[in-house]
């Protein structure tokens, strides 16, 4: 069974460039999430999907970034534009269904902004 | 104040000692309490997991919670060179929402042979 996939594995861009992250969850689960570790921090959850649904966004930072989940399987983050505090690495995670489950987590994107 | 803390490390250890780690949290609404393990440039992996107060055991690893100290630990017997990553404390409040996590910082763990 495949894990979950994330694209691009390393991304560098110049500030106010805009930068799209794209995730694979494990075929079936209905969960998504998006975590985000900046430098020196910890992982901090941005936002839930279920399905295609935004179940919860309250860590979002700002209105630059706006993810998608399209027809309830890959979800796409985008920075628009891109700051220099964006830069981090960027895990998305998935589970099966409701209550506690195992979170999946991809590999990451490690962005950099200059 | 953070959330949950975490000694980031680096903590070094000989092959075959006992690791101990440990996080601390400040939010009394925790109920489930998880440990996972980051290899370099991987996503986590949960390890362990625990729901409220109380200790559970796979293997060479326990995790322990005490609630009313708001502290949870995880313990490594026999640690071996492939335990060798970053070990994650992970927290959530809700059944409902079990996938929104609290996150320590880290602890960096490097066994020697």
């Amino acid at each position: 069974e495949a894990g979950v996939t994330q694209f691009p594995s390393h991304s560098v861009i110049e500030k106010g460039q805009t930068v799209t992250l794209r995730c694979d969850p494990i075929s079936g689960h209905d969960n998504l999430y998006w975590y985000r570790r900046v430098m020196g921090k910890e992982i901090k959850f941005l936002l839930h999907f279920v399905k295609e649904s935004k179940q919860d966004e309250s860590g979002m930072p700002n209105n630059r970034f706006l993810a998608e989940r399209t027809g309830g399987t890959y979800s796409t983050l985008k920075v628009q534009p891109a700051e220099l505090e964006d830069s981090g690495v960027y895990f998305c995670a998935s589970s099966p269904g409701q209550g506690y489950e195992k979170l999946f987590f991809g590999s990451g994107t490690q962005l950099s902004v200059l | 104040q953070k959330e949950v803390e975490q000694d980031p490390g680096p903590l070094s250890v000989p092959e075959g000692a006992i690791v101990s780690l440990n996080c601390t949290y400040s939010n009394s609404a925790f109920q489930y309490f998880m440990w996972y393990r980051q290899y370099s440039r991987k996503g986590p992996e949960l390890l362990m997991y625990t729901y409220s107060s109380g200790n559970k055991e796979d293997g060479r690893f326990t995790a322990q919670v005490d609630k009313s100290s708001k502290y949870i630990s995880l313990f490594i017997r026999d640690s071996q060179p492939s335990d060798s990553a970053t070990y994650l404390c992970a927290m959530s409040e809700s059944s409902s929402n079990t996938g929104k996590l609290i996150f320590g910082q880290g602890t960096t763990l490097q066994v020697k042979p």
